[in-house]
């Protein structure tokens, strides 16, 4: 699995976009980036995934560059309850078990 | 539908001592895994099941023993407590059933978590 690099902290002020960077510059064609959050003390939430399209849910949109190499969560109207710690993964689309590697990820802070 | 429940959600051990923790699932995920985070870090993978009586090693597997005698129930063992056994324990499944693809298997639901203190 390609290796991903996020900002270990960002703010954002409630109301507000919030923009989470990733890079994953060593992706390969067949995998796909997948977000997570983990909001304090509880089990890690699947938020969204995407291979190179823009990807949209009830919960977030995903922009991935043309050339794959990065992507932005974004959570368009941030509140409070989005406060957590949020992880880029990558995963390829083939292969039998589904071993995730959660790094570090970035830490939001939504403020009012 | 209760998803992914972790029982219990919190327990304190001596050093020594043994302890089952419990994972049950009612989705029917053929995929069942164990990870730790211990403060300030990312979850790292314990052991995972693929299906009932299959399982595997995953990062950090040592004095821990899983079992998978049915698709619902993937507990975890450890044999002899130890405080570096101090963490938080998140359990997680996925659908890898009637040929799901991989696209699907790496959409993960993780229960609630059980916070262990070895002491």
């Amino acid at each position: 699995d390609a290796k991903t690099t996020q900002p270990p902290s960002m703010d954002c002020a409630e109301g507000r976009a919030a923009n989470l960077p990733c890079n994953h510059s060593t992706i390969s064609g067949n995998e796909y980036v997948y977000w997570y959050r983990q909001i304090h003390s509880q089990g890690p939430q699947y938020i969204i995934h995407g291979l190179k399209n823009n990807e949209t849910n009830e919960m977030a949109s995903l922009i991935i560059t043309e050339d794959r190499k990065s992507s932005t969560l974004i959570l368009p109207h941030a509140t409070l309850r989005d406060t957590a710690v949020y992880y880029c993964i990558v995963r390829s689309s083939t292969g039998t078990a589904s071993k995730l590697t959660f790094g570090t990820g970035t830490r939001l802070q939504v403020t009012l | 539908n209760a998803g992914v429940t972790q029982t219990p959600k919190f327990q304190v051990l001596k050093t020594g001592q043994s302890m089952t923790l419990q994972c049950a699932q009612d989705m029917n995920h053929e995929y069942m895994s164990w990870y730790r985070q211990d403060p300030g870090m990312g979850l790292r993978l314990i052991h995972y099941s693929v299906g009932a009586g299959i399982t595997d090693q995953g990062e950090v597997p040592n004095g821990y023993n899983v079992s998978r005698s049915t698709t619902e129930d993937f507990p975890l063992r450890l044999l002899s407590a130890a405080p570096s056994q101090t963490s938080v324990y998140f359990c997680a499944s996925s659908p890898t059933s009637g040929g799901a693809t991989a696209l699907v298997k790496n959409i993960q639901y993780f229960g609630a978590g059980t916070r262990l203190s070895v002491l």
